[in-house]
């Protein structure tokens, strides 16, 4: 299984809505991360969490909370988020070499 | 800092020519990974090359090779036999040996013209 699974696929919310986008990997990568990208765009890291750590947060504003559960899993809690957010997400894993494998993202709009 | 750039926002070329994308970056670091990702409108991120700085010899991958120079910090990527499948966009990337934060360019979109 080389796959890095992200579910949902698309994601429609309201500013005050609370969403969770999830992220699975059963390569047994150690480290999992978050981008953002941005309409003709490069991605953009957020978050890195290595070994279930966290170990990169750039300068990400709160209402983006990221929580890796166990090895397989990563989260990207959302609350409270403005119109600029609306993005695609994804989320990549690595283990031992520098080359990341990335999901397929989810493309969020916040109305 | 490092930095990483595309200086061809988009490019063309006709099916089963060839075409080279090129790519600059700028490091003070000696022990590095440089890699070629495309991002079809499918949206998933995927890798078509790497090559390790170490490595005096240039990564290739069946239609897809790439162009390293060390001392001038360029790595084009070329593809031959271009193919409609390889419409998309590419990005060029960058990471310290040892490290986490994967440095993107800004992109080149390709088109494959029939």
């Amino acid at each position: 299984d080389t796959e890095v699974t992200q579910t949902p696929k698309h994601l429609v919310m309201g500013m005050t809505n609370k969403k969770s986008l999830k992220c699975e990997q059963h390569m047994g990568h150690r480290a999992m991360y978050w981008y953002k990208q941005k309409a003709k765009k490069p991605p953009e890291l957020m978050f890195v969490y290595s070994y279930e750590k966290l170990s990169i947060n750039e300068s990400v504003p709160s209402r983006f909370s990221p929580e890796c559960p166990n090895s397989s899993l990563l989260n990207l809690h959302l609350h409270a988020l403005q119109p600029e957010d609306s993005a695609l997400y994804l989320c990549a894993s690595s283990h031992g070499h520098p080359q990341a494998f990335f999901g397929q993202g989810t493309r969020l709009t916040v109305v | 800092a490092q930095t990483v750039t595309q200086s061809q926002p988009e490019m063309s070329v006709q099916e089963a020519e060839t075409v080279t994308l090129s790519c600059t970056y700028d490091t003070s670091e000696s022990n590095y990974y440089l890699f070629w990702y495309k991002q079809p409108p499918s949206r998933q991120m995927i890798l078509v090359i790497r090559q390790e700085a170490y490595k005096q010899q240039n990564a290739t991958e069946n239609r897809f090779s790439v162009n390293f120079q060390k001392a001038a910090k360029s790595f084009s990527l070329k593809i031959s036999d271009s193919q409609l499948g390889d419409t998309a966009m590419y990005f060029c990337a960058f990471i310290e040996t040892g490290a986490n934060n994967l440095f993107f360019g800004t992109g080149t979109r390709l088109t494959v013209i029939p």
